[in-house]
């Protein structure tokens, strides 16, 4: 399968907590992405990093990606019940703009 | 303007109707998306069209016709479904580079997505 791999598959925290999501893939990328889905609705693009870099922010979000391990994870800081939703990580590929969805982190913040 | 708009939300058919979903942006996007989603899995590509020429088929059916009429348009004709179609049929756009210029990584590739067509198919 082309898709990456997501872990955890579901993730369960108290608002506040921190809450991190991992993404592996197998083939090279030109840039990662991770979007946002919120129950049987659309998907929100959150981040894009881009495969020369190694971290990047916004707001409570911090990806790291490692081009050498294949891999990516998006970090929430702070969470906030309104965070629950599932996470997927994209992999871009060069010269166009195929996504491949990674199989998905679903969260849950309890209040 | 930075909103794709869908419609409908849901819809319900039977296998020997023919219907249509419809997707709209107007952010000045040329590149437009069809993605098929199963409950609790990830949005898989149908097709990609970049100034308003198809460019991507992941060897969809038939029996889903997508056609892009202008560059902010984008529909997708369904006719002879399956039940296992059912599923959210989701709309995207993204900035694209023009054709013959060089690849590679930039401000282009986030995708927006609509929120989605909820198909069901008895």
């Amino acid at each position: 399968s082309q898709q990456g791999e997501e872990d955890p598959q579901a993730l369960s925290i108290q608002e506040g907590e921190n809450a991190t999501m991992n993404c592996s893939y197998k083939t090279s990328i030109n840039n990662l992405q991770w979007y946002r889905q919120n129950s049987g609705r659309g998907l929100v693009h959150l981040i894009l990093i881009r495969s020369n870099e190694r971290e990047k922010h916004s707001g409570r979000l911090r990806v790291t990606l490692d081009t050498s391990k294949k891999s990516s994870s998006l970090l929430i800081t702070a969470s906030r019940a309104a965070d629950t939703a599932s996470y997927f990580c994209a992999r871009g590929n060069t010269g166009f703009q195929k996504l491949v969805f990674g199989t998905g982190t679903r969260l849950l913040v309890s209040p | 303007d930075t909103e794709v708009t869908q419609t409908p939300k849901h819809l319900v058919m039977g296998m020997t109707n023919k219907k249509s979903l419809k997707c709209e942006q107007h952010m000045g996007h040329r590149a437009m998306y069809w993605y098929k989603q199963k409950a609790k899995k990830p949005p898989e590509l149908m097709f990609v069209y970049s100034y308003e020429k198809l460019s991507i088929n992941e060897s969809v059916p038939s029996r889903f016709s997508p056609e892009c009429p202008n560059s902010s348009l984008l529909n997708l004709h369904l006719h002879a479904l399956q039940p296992e179609d059912s599923a959210l049929y989701l709309c995207a756009s993204s900035q694209d580079r023009p054709s013959g210029s060089r690849s590679g990584s930039g401000p282009y590739n986030e995708q927006f997505f609509g929120p989605g067509t909820r198909l069901t198919v008895l």
